[in-house]
């Protein structure tokens, strides 16, 4: 696609519940990455793919975080039992591939409230 | 651990003005520097990519500065304008992830 397409954009859920979040990367992008913005915060590091295998997944924050990716395109971010501290914008990038100096591209971003 | 630090935190200027925005890092080895412009409720969009071996990239009325041993990055926007107001991100670069700061909340007054 021309851009990195991430849904749903807003979502709104039960403390407890399950969640998906999807990411549709550039195309030939190899590169996919999450990161999570909370309400004031920076962009905090969840996890990196290289095609389909995630090399780094050193920054989701419990169990309760799983990330997929299938056919080196699209990913799922998945948050189970959720907790009213998972509310934040989950924001997708990627990048043509992971060698330094290439630019990554965002998403618009899947706006989290766990009520 | 890799530290980015951004100052200041948000800054209000008339419009016309040239500006400066700080960003530091703790650890010089990194592999570029990125600056990120976000606005209200949207993503992130890049801005400029400066690589470890650079010192500077200009792009329009932009420019970005990099001083790898000081572990500093400026942004410098030459007369601002209203549609600059949003919150700008510096993003340090490893061998494949990026360490963001807080960001500068700027607002460019008409």
């Amino acid at each position: 696609g021309a851009g990195v397409s991430q849904s749903p954009s807003n979502k709104v859920t039960e403390k407890g519940k399950d969640v998906e979040l999807r990411c549709d990367p550039i195309s030939g992008h190899t590169a996919l990455y999450w990161y999570r913005q909370s309400l004031g915060q920076g962009l905090e590091f969840l996890i990196y793919f290289q095609g389909n295998s995630a090399p780094d997944k050193s920054g989701l924050p419990s169990d309760r975080f799983s990330a997929e990716r299938t056919g080196g395109s699209v990913s799922t971010l998945t948050i189970q039992r959720t907790q009213q501290e998972d509310s934040a914008v989950y924001l997708c990038a990627s990048s043509l591939d992971p060698e330094p100096g290439n630019t990554i591209y965002f998403g618009e971003g899947s706006w989290l409230t766990v009520v | 651990k890799q530290e980015v630090t951004q100052i200041p935190a948000a800054l209000s200027v008339p419009e016309g003005e040239n500006l400066v925005l700080n960003c530091s890092f703790t650890d010089s080895a990194i592999y570029n520097l990125q600056w990120f412009r976000q606005d209200p409720g949207k993503g992130l969009t890049s801005l400029l990519l400066i690589q470890s071996s650079q010192r500077e990239q200009t792009s329009g009325r932009l420019n970005a500065s990099l001083d790898k041993s000081s572990g500093r990055s400026t942004l410098y926007i030459a007369a601002s304008q209203p549609g600059d107001s949003a919150t700008y991100l510096c993003a340090v670069g490893g061998t494949y992830k990026y360490i963001f700061g807080t960001g500068t909340r700027l607002k460019v007054l008409a």
